[in-house]
């Protein structure tokens, strides 16, 4: 079973400023079957990345995917008010589609 | 545009059975090749896959939960259920339902229901 740990668990950031959200699997998988996906409070999660590195229809393109293997990445490039939130990672294509722990963005 | 909506109880009693429902409207929940999905988050911590029945009327679930779920399509109604037998307060959550195609990753969510397993 695949285990997807993030980090940091959270970061303080200031509007603006860059972050690097990152996404390490416990085992290799193929087809970068990787999403991210933003949270808000009282809000269900929204899709932001899939297949590691394409962004979802509507999302900013201040929003970037990379990696492959076992390591990935999502960087905001400019930070803006509407972007902190709870940032989580999964793996869609093998049972138990596992999420990430998630990693919180939140104002300095 | 597909658009779920999650309905059903708000508490459950220890050891007693979790039903809920999941309205589909924007589509119909015959269309091929959809997983429609149920996902649970506790308050402050992450995200669980529960499972989730294919068209067909196919299921699998999370082999933690494996036991204890049953997803199932209401074809008339155009929705889907999830229930979860002998529920303790573990089982206390935000519950999503969502949906997706095969290969893609979950676009559609509906806004969540909020569950409390207490006596």
């Amino acid at each position: 079973e695949i285990v997807l740990t993030q980090s940091p668990g959270t970061l303080s950031l200031s509007p603006g400023e860059r972050a690097t959200l990152s996404c390490r699997a416990s085992q290799s998988f193929a087809g970068n079957y990787l999403a991210w996906y933003q949270q808000k409070p009282g809000q269900p999660p929204r899709l932001l990345i899939y297949g590691a590195s394409n962004r979802a229809t509507g999302v900013p393109d201040r929003f970037s995917g990379s990696g492959s293997g076992t390591d990935f990445t999502l960087t905001i490039t400019r930070l803006e008010p509407e972007d902190f939130a709870v940032y989580y990672c999964q793996h869609y294509n093998e049972s138990p589609l596992p999420f990430g722990g998630g990693s919180k963005v939140e104002i300095k | 545009q597909v658009q779920l909506q999650e309905a059903g109880p708000r508490l459950v009693r220890p050891s007693q059975t979790l039903s809920l429902t999941c309205t589909v409207s924007g589509g119909s929940i015959t269309s091929g090749g959809y997983h429609w999905t149920w996902f649970r988050q506790p308050a402050g911590k992450g995200l669980e896959w529960i499972g989730h029945v294919f068209t067909s009327g196919t299921t699998d679930s999370n082999p933690s939960l494996k036991s204890r779920v049953t997803i199932s399509l209401y074809t008339p109604w155009n929705q889907f259920s999830l229930t979860l037998d002998s529920v303790t307060a573990a089982d206390t959550a935000m519950y999503y339902c969502a949906t997706r195609t095969g290969g893609r990753p979950f676009d559609y969510w509906g806004q969540g229901t909020l569950v409390t397993v207490s006596s």
